[in-house]
Parts: C-alpha cells; structure tokens; sequence
C-alpha cells in the first residue's frame, strides 16, 4: 500500500505560470512533509518542508499548503521558470521514522 | 563544505556478478542512510545506521544485499550476486541526527546496469 500518493505524474506549464503539485497520506499519525527536487544526474535537494500545525508555509516562490483533515499538501511554484524544470518528490515521516517518498512529478517549463 | 560522495557514479555489470558501492557522508554526520530509487520512481529505503549501527534493515534484501559502516563514517552497499532487476540507481544520504525534521542530504548516487 502506498502511503504517500502524488499527482500529477508530469506536468508542463509556461514560463511565468503557477505549477501545482499535489500529495495525499494515509498515516495519520506523519508530523513532518518535505518537498525535493531532483534534477537528472543528481540527487535529491531539500525544497521546503512542513509541519501539521501549520497550513501554509512560504519560500520564496515556493509554498506548500497543507490540509490536514484531507490529509493532503501541494507545493505551489509561483513564476515558474525553465532552471525549475526538475523532479519533485513530496514525502513524510513519524517522529524519526524513514521518509517515505511519493513516485515524482516530472516538471517541465517552457518558455 | 563538501557533500555526500558517493563511487562509482555508473557501474555497468553481467548478471550474478558481485558489486559494491561506497558512499562518505559529510563530515560530522551520524546518521547514513542507503536507498533505491528505480526509474519513475521516489526513493525507497533500504537501510539506516546510527553512527556504525544498523538500526533500520527491515528493507535490505539480505539474501543478496549486505551494508557495513565500520568506524561510524564511510560506508559500503554490496550485491553479490546482482541480478537484472537490481537495475537502479543507489543514492546514499547523510543527516547529522534523525530528530524529526533534520535534513537529509543526498549524494549524486550510482547508477547500477545489470546485464
């Protein structure tokens, strides 16, 4: 059973757009959702990262919204730019536990 | 500062051949983990050690997978016998604890062909 389901699997936005990722759990019991990205040849970078007490968290363009009592979160990329264009991973963790990752959305921005 | 290194960055090898691949955390940190990532695919975990113990291995297929971290710092991921399915890349990462929201920072990884 996948605990971390991601959609969608690939996406294609324009440059100056809004990219949109999204993430549903199962686990109730997870306290703590990241956001890598991964471009090829590489591994993953940390993006952002969430806690449950929170709704939103802002990074710059990036900014994760978390649901709780939908039991999902989305990363939102404001003003997307090419250099974006990447694999994004979200993923969540129980106290000290592993993380566990979704299956990656495949970003490409055009210009 | 330096990141996590990890070698050889491509390995290339003939079915029921044994391979190991080697990863040097950054400096300081105790905690290594080792995962797969297939094609399309997030990372699975396969093991995690605390400094040179192995304190989450439920993952690691120990019929053929073996990991060793000796003195806490270095350590290596063997596969004897590889088969065509071990086929992934192997991505080493590194944190300097495992307290909930410590990042992990990942290394370029190996990317494993099994033929």
């Amino acid at each position: 059973q996948q605990q971390v389901k991601q959609s969608p699997q690939s996406l294609i936005v324009q440059k100056g757009g809004i990219s949109i990722i999204n993430c549903a759990y199962e686990n109730t019991a997870f306290d703590y959702f990241p956001w890598y990205q991964q471009f090829p040849g590489k591994g993953p970078a940390l993006l952002i990262a969430i806690r449950p007490d929170v709704s939103e968290k802002k990074e710059g363009r990036f900014t994760i919204s978390f649901n709780k009592s939908a039991k999902q979160f989305s990363l939102h990329i404001m003003d997307s730019q090419p250099g974006d264009s990447a694999t994004y991973f979200c993923a969540a963790r129980r106290g000290n536990t592993p993380l566990v990752f979704g299956k990656g959305t495949r970003l490409s921005v055009i210009a | 500062e330096a990141g996590v290194v990890q070698s050889p960055r491509y390995k290339i090898i003939e079915k029921k051949q044994p391979v190991a691949f080697w990863c040097n955390p950054i400096s300081g940190h105790n905690t290594l983990y080792w995962y797969l990532q297939n094609l399309g695919q997030g990372p699975e975990l396969l093991i995690r050690y605390e400094n040179e113990e192995a304190v989450d291995d439920s993952q690691l297929p120990k019929d053929r997978f073996s990991a060793e971290r000796l003195k806490g710092v270095d350590s290596t991921l063997k596969i004897q016998p590889a088969e065509l399915g071990d086929s992934a890349v192997y991505l080493c990462a590194s944190a300097p604890g495992t307290a909930g929201d410590n990042e992990q920072f990942f290394g370029p990884g190996t990317r494993l062909t099994v033929l």
